[in-house]
């Protein structure tokens, strides 16, 4: 089965600051990964997905940004963090019909 | 656009039955999902129907009805563990098999 490493778990960073979060998948290739964010009260947000490597597809504008380098990894971006970009970001990984999540950032901007 | 609704918050008693229902307006529908979420941590996959019809497994069932954008999910036996956000999630698109996931509904098990 798939895992998702998904790092760091936790992160305090002030306004204007740039963001780096990184997930890798393992046992499965050509995965589709996703990048969504959960913020306080509110469902699951889809920001970012990529069918493969080099393809990125963003579902909202913002200041984010996603690569995907190589095949099983997803990186969220951002140069100068919101004070609502706090949130729960989750990395998902999908093998029809289940989603795998990794375990989650929760990311406080202050 | 899509809209997915579920109720907010429910409370049950241990050792009950309580059915969880979703709505949806989708444009595009290729299966709608349940996920069950501890608070602090990642969503674990819980259900998947994309026929009509009730799926068992266990102590869990979801139904669903394409015609009437309707899902539930039901849970039986209820333990204290079950408190929990349920997330209905419907997938749109065959290819990308992008998720759609309603605001969550935060179940209480009481004893």
């Amino acid at each position: 089965s798939q895992t998702i490493h998904q790092w760091p778990a936790t992160l305090v960073q002030p306004v204007g600051s740039p963001l780096s979060l990184e997930c890798t998948v393992e046992g499965t290739s050509n995965p589709n990964l996703y990048w969504y964010r959960q913020a306080a009260g509110r469902g699951l947000q889809l920001l970012f997905y990529s069918v493969g490597i080099g393809q990125i597809s963003s579902e909202v504008p913002q200041n984010l940004s996603a690569s995907r380098p190589q095949d099983r990894q997803f990186i969220l971006s951002s140069k100068k963090l919101l004070l609502s970009d706090s949130g729960f970001y989750l990395c998902a990984s999908t093998r029809v019909p289940e989603a795998f999540f990794g375990q989650g950032t929760r990311l406080t901007v202050v | 656009g899509q809209n997915i609704d579920q109720p907010t918050e429910m409370t049950a008693t241990e050792g009950a039955i309580v059915q969880i229902n979703c709505t949806y307006q989708t444009s595009g529908f290729n299966g709608l999902f349940w996920y069950q979420q501890h608070a602090g941590e990642a969503p674990t996959f819980l259900s998947y129907n994309v026929l009509d019809g009730l799926e068992e497994k266990g102590r869990f069932s979801s139904f669903l009805s394409r015609s009437k954008g309707y899902s539930y999910l039901l849970l039986k036996e209820l333990q204290m563990k079950d408190s929990a956000s349920y997330l209905c999630a419907v997938r749109i698109g065959a290819g990308s098999y992008q998720l759609t996931f309603g605001k969550g509904t935060k179940l209480s098990v009481i004893p």
